[in-house]
């Protein structure tokens, strides 16, 4: 009964490194998102898909590229990491109105 | 555009207080409405949930009472406990529009003191 699962916890990248975030879910929810959240401050939507082979920007996509090639893995990628990109990452799935969440990735860009 | 208000925190009280932590929408439509919990160090997991107006969601000891006159889902505890420190997020979804994602609010951080 894994849920949602997010990979890695933590990171630090040094500035114009790339990386991806990986977040995996096994409930067979169509609908997945990820979210960044700013200390102090709520969430905001990075990309959201609603279906494999399907996804869209939301509030805050610059600087950030998804992909969704199966129902289950929805994979963020940082292309050229800026301070301003540090954040904790949270990637979600969603069915029925209810939104489950991993447990996070906590980013650092110096 | 659709949008969530929450009372700003922090909020701080002491054990066996009573606590409420406002929350009011601008939405068209009849969305469905959330109460999340974010403990230190975890992800957002469901506290309660109303989907239609005069619904009460409840859970844990906490509710909320969806009203769609006052466009409000104030969330409500009659004793809180130490262990409720946390941070709590409102949010609204309309499960009918072709832009199918939860509206969240800024969260209100709690911290209660023994």
């Amino acid at each position: 009964n894994a849920g949602v699962t997010q990979t890695p916890k933590f990171r630090i990248l040094k500035i114009g490194q790339s990386m991806t975030l990986q977040c995996t879910q096994d409930m067979n929810h169509n609908y997945m998102y990820w979210y960044r959240q700013d200390p102090g401050m709520g969430l905001k939507l990075i990309y959201y898909s609603v279906g494999a082979g399907i996804t869209d920007k939301g509030e805050v996509p610059n600087g950030y590229n998804v992909s969704r090639s199966t129902t289950e893995d929805f994979p963020l990628r940082l292309e050229l990491a800026a301070p301003s990109q540090t954040s904790v990452y949270f990637c979600a799935s969603e069915q029925n109105t209810e939104a489950f969440f991993g447990q996070g990735t906590r980013l650092t860009v110096v | 555009g659709d949008s969530v208000t929450q009372m700003e925190g922090p909020v701080t009280l002491s054990e066996e207080a009573f606590l409420t932590i406002n929350c009011t929408y601008t939405a068209t439509g009849y969305p469905s409405l959330f109460w999340y919990v974010q403990y230190p160090g975890e992800g957002l997991q469901l506290l309660l949930k109303a989907t239609k107006a005069d619904d009460k969601g409840s859970n844990k000891g906490f509710e909320a009472t969806y009203r769609k006159e006052t466009t409000s889902f104030h969330l409500e505890k009659g004793s809180v406990q130490v262990s409720d420190s946390a941070v709590y997020f409102c949010a609204l979804i309309k499960p009918m529009d072709s832009n199918y994602q939860l509206i969240w609010g800024a969260g209100t951080k709690l911290i209660i003191k023994p």
